[in-house]
């Protein structure tokens, strides 16, 4: 079955500083792989998707993500953080369902990191 | 354009009772979600509509949950008597074929 992992719950970096948010997943074949964001309160943000190609991709808000099938990760990077970037980051796979007319199916979701900024 | 709107926005209601929220999927996409996220359980897959299949209704946790797509556009999740246990924030998203999904604000449901 498929399954994702945020090892960290919780992270705190310094405004300025580079982030790195983990994520692994278990998948029998390539996923769809995506990163959103929630800030309190708010619905989800798609920060960036991978389906195929080059594996490193870049997203909105200055982030990226690495997709490295050895070791099933899908990181997410920032080299340096902001205050406004505080909020909860969820990786998610999603099953690549061809009879579905190509569509990618439902997400599974980690559980999620909260990133805390501090001044 | 406008993006997955969802109503109500929070709904408070007497455990027993039934409620229906709302989803409205940016227009012209094919795929439908919705999800549940609760403190304890995270975030997890309810139902999925594509285009005129059979939607895939794997993740509703009990015959008490049902939802309909009318048209090809918008979906109502029905919950018939609500236990405080389905208190939680429902995500309605909606996708264009391969695309990504796009999710909508959520409605927050209280259970008493």
């Amino acid at each position: 079955a498929q399954s994702v992992t945020q090892p960290d719950i919780h992270i705190t970096v310094s405004e300025g500083a580079s982030l790195e948010l983990r994520c692994n997943y278990s998948y029998g074949a390539t996923p769809y792989l995506f990163w959103y964001v929630q800030s309190p309160g708010q619905g989800l943000q798609l920060l960036l998707k991978y389906f195929s190609g080059d594996t490193l991709v870049q997203g909105i808000k200055g982030f990226e993500a690495e997709f490295k099938r050895s070791q099933s990760s899908f990181n997410l990077r920032k080299p340096s953080v902001h205050w406004s970037d505080a909020a909860e980051y969820f990786c998610a796979v999603g099953a690549r369902r061809g009879s579905y007319g190509g569509s990618q199916g439902n997400l599974i979701f980690g559980k999620g990191t909260k990133l805390s900024v501090k001044p | 354009g406008a993006g997955v709107s969802q109503s109500p926005s929070n709904k408070v209601t007497e455990k027993g009772k039934d409620v229906e929220l709302r989803c409205d999927p940016i227009s012209g996409h094919t795929a439908l979600y919705w999800y549940r996220q609760s403190l304890g359980q995270g975030l997890e897959f309810l139902i999925y509509f594509q285009g005129n299949s059979a939607p895939d209704k794997s993740g509703l946790p009990s015959d008490r949950f049902s939802a309909e797509r009318t048209g090809g556009s918008v979906s109502t999740l029905t919950i018939q008597r609500t236990q405080q246990e389905d208190s939680a924030v429902y995500l309605c998203a909606s996708s264009l074929g391969l695309g990504a999904q796009y999710f909508g604000p959520g409605t927050r449901l209280l259970v008493l």
